[in-house]
């Protein structure tokens, strides 16, 4: 069973960069999968911030795309995100996930537990 | 963007009694392979969002049966037979078929 786990600092100052990693267990990066970055505001619903391949290929949030950049680090076996620019809407808990493939790709499939990341002064 | 529309926003359930979400979306999650590329989550309070449902009406493993799926194109509801203590949180619809994936709102079940 692949296993997510997020870390990375959890306070970062505003106007800075947000980055966090992203280790897999019990899988390989490379594998035939994609791996996706959600986020949680306080209190708020879900958002999706987008999805990187083993290849590097990424697909990111319209919202999002001009200030974050996803890759991976396969002699890690790691996933990271850095998000840059960042202001006090940003404070969120960031999920990494990854896709299952059964003949169909069953996105949001495995979740790691989320880091909490507050951005203050 | 796909907008996806949860009701009711909180359901008040008695232990043992059924209950019902209902998932709206702005266009067809229908994929051209026939299925529909619908999620649903449970949240519970302090955990991340777990998988009950994919495909729109395909448990994920290890979820009891007494959750269920239905539903296709923009309309899908998620049915508990008899909810249980344990079932209390937010639950989610998802969208994956087309990015940027997009959930609903949530909708909150506690125990009366």
């Amino acid at each position: 069973q692949v296993q997510l786990q997020e870390s990375g600092p959890r306070l970062v100052k505003p106007s800075g960069t947000l980055s966090l990693i992203c280790a897999v267990s019990g899988g390989s990066i490379s594998s035939s999968n994609w791996w996706s970055w959600f986020r949680q505001s306080p209190g708020k619903g879900l958002e999706w911030i987008g999805e990187i391949y083993h290849s590097g290929h990424t697909n990111y949030n319209p919202s999002l795309q001009n200030r974050v950049t996803m890759s991976v680090d396969k002699s890690k076996n790691q996933l990271s995100l850095s998000l840059n620019s960042v202001t006090a809407a940003d404070t969120a808990v960031y999920y990494c996930s990854r896709d299952h493939v059964a003949g169909l790709r069953l996105r949001g499939y495995y979740w790691g537990q989320g880091a909490l990341v507050t951005v203050s002064s | 963007d796909i907008v996806m529309t949860q009701s009711p926003l909180s359901l008040p359930v008695t232990p043992g009694e059924p209950a019902s979400i209902s998932c709206r979306a702005s266009q067809s999650l229908l994929h051209n392979n026939g299925y529909n590329s619908l999620n649903w989550y449970l949240q519970k309070p302090g955990q991340s969002p777990q998988l009950l449902i994919y495909l729109g009406s395909t448990r994920a493993p290890g979820v009891p049966d007494r959750f269920s799926g239905s539903g296709s194109g923009t309309d899908f509801t998620l049915k508990i037979n008899r909810v249980e203590a344990e079932d209390v949180g937010v639950y989610y619809c998802m969208q994956g078929l087309q990015t940027p994936l997009t959930f609903g709102g949530g909708t909150r079940v506690e125990i009366k």
